[in-house]
């Protein structure tokens, strides 16, 4: 039972276009949001993240957006850059876990 | 550099054998976990530790796993009687709090 889901296993973008990576999760009572990057044989890298008590947070190029209605988060990377190809983890907080909770990740590819 | 090292980085074992982790944070953080990734998955939370004392344990878990903090600085990971289905990399996190974590680059374990 996926209490995070990131429904596309893979998101093709051209350089310099928005890329936008989607992730819902079922139990409202997570309450911290969180997004990680991932290259091959590496461990995740954290990117940004949002509380609850927020439906934005911005850093840079990312921007994090919640909607607790829809139980929903998406990652914004504009423009986007070669160096963001990699795998994007949603990971949420809270729901009475001490750890993280991840979907299964989106393999992002930036086209030149 | 997330200020979290792994040992060893890759680490190919027989079925049956005992192996050991270990995961060395540079500095002071009260929280350490512990998570397993495989193929095609997000990491998926293990144990956690609050310094030395470990307060929570997934039910991933099994008997055949046991994790320590000495004096809440390193821990270690050992797998006891290894089995195929535990071939995964293994990474371990530290955080302040219950929020972001930070990730070292995982230990790879291949059980042939």
């Amino acid at each position: 039972d996926q209490q995070v889901k990131q429904n596309s296993p893979s998101l093709s973008v051209q350089e310099g276009r928005i890329s936008i990576l989607n992730c819902d999760y079922t139990n409202s009572m997570f309450d911290y949001f969180l997004w990680y990057k991932k290259y091959p044989a590496e461990g995740p890298t954290f990117l940004i993240s949002i509380s609850s008590i927020k439906d934005k947070n911005e850093d840079g190029r990312f921007t994090v957006f919640l909607n607790k209605s829809a139980k929903h988060l998406s990652l914004h990377i504009v423009p986007s850059q070669p160096g963001d190809s990699a795998v994007y983890f949603c990971a949420v907080a809270g729901g009475g876990a001490d750890g993280l909770t991840f979907g299964k990740g989106t393999h992002l590819i930036i086209q030149p | 550099d997330t200020g979290v090292s792994q040992d060893p980085r890759h680490k190919i074992t027989k079925r049956g054998q005992n192996v050991t982790f270990r995961c060395d944070p540079i500095s002071e953080h009260n929280r350490l976990y512990w998570y397993r990734q495989t193929l095609g998955q997000g990491p998926e939370f293990l144990t956690y530790f609050q310094n030395e004392a470990q307060l929570e344990k997934s039910r991933l878990l099994s008997d055949r796993f046991s994790a320590e903090r000495p004096k809440g600085s390193f821990s270690t990971l050992e797998i006891q009687r290894t089995e195929q289905g535990d071939s995964a990399m293994y990474l371990c996190a530290i955080s302040f709090g219950r929020s972001e974590a930070f990730f070292g680059q995982g230990t790879r374990l291949t059980v042939v």
